[in-house]
């Protein structure tokens, strides 16, 4: 599977900043994934992020909010703006690999963030 | 609507065998995940289920009945790094989409 590196691994960010975090894939994936994991609870897809082409947002996330790039078939970054201690929560790169119909995602190490 | 149901927390006995259900109701099926993901750690990959029955990969097995809309994951001769949660997910569609499950804390005693 592929390689993939994220940062920051954690950080703590006072309220009204914004923090930019990477994903770094090691081999060309087609579909970048951005989730956020708040404490207990399960996985959100907040963003689907295509190379080329603007990232597509689920229900409840907005680009002003969450913006995202994707200069590259290897390279991604997801923007929490203007954060609140709502943010705090576990943020999450993925990519899809496989063939056919077994496609699996597979997970970078995660961003942990605390807002104060 | 979709869903999927986990139990919140299981506890097991190292050496034994634990068996974790997922029912889901959703509007499409094309495939169940099982990730564990210890605790601040990211998601990782565990089994793909997508036809009806067993598939077997080393203490991990995981079940699939499509008609009842159930899975479970079984592990086999626990050890205490098994303690970690467990999420369920499903792929409804022909593309990337999951539906993920809120995972079932799983905590082994010696």
């Amino acid at each position: 599977s592929a390689v993939i590196s994220q940062k920051p691994s954690r950080d703590i960010c006072q309220r009204g900043t914004s923090l930019t975090i990477q994903c770094q894939v090691d081999s060309q994936v087609t579909m970048m994934f951005w989730y956020r994991q708040q404490p207990g609870q399960s996985l959100t897809l907040i963003a689907t992020a295509n190379q080329g082409s603007e990232a597509t947002y689920e229900s409840g996330f907005v680009i002003d909010k969450f913006p995202i790039s994707r200069p590259n078939l290897t390279f991604s970054t997801l923007t929490v703006s203007n954060m609140s201690p709502e943010d705090s929560s576990i943020y999450l790169c993925s990519v899809e690999e496989g063939t056919g119909a077994s496609y699996i995602q597979y997970f970078g190490a995660g961003t942990r963030l605390s807002v104060l | 609507g979709q869903n999927i149901d986990q139990p919140t927390e299981m506890t097991a006995t190292e050496g034994a065998i634990v068996q974790i259900n997922c029912t889901y109701q959703t509007s499409g099926f094309n495939g169940l995940f099982w990730y564990q993901q210890h605790a601040g750690e990211a998601p990782t990959f565990l089994s793909y289920n997508v036809l009806d029955g067993l598939e077997e990969k080393g203490r991990f097995s995981s079940f699939l009945s499509r008609s009842k809309g159930y899975s479970y994951l079984l592990l086999k001769e626990l050890q205490m790094k098994d303690s970690a949660s467990y999420l369920c997910a499903v792929r409804v569609g022909s593309n990337y989409q999951l539906i993920w499950g809120a995972g079932t804390k799983l905590i082994i005693k010696p």
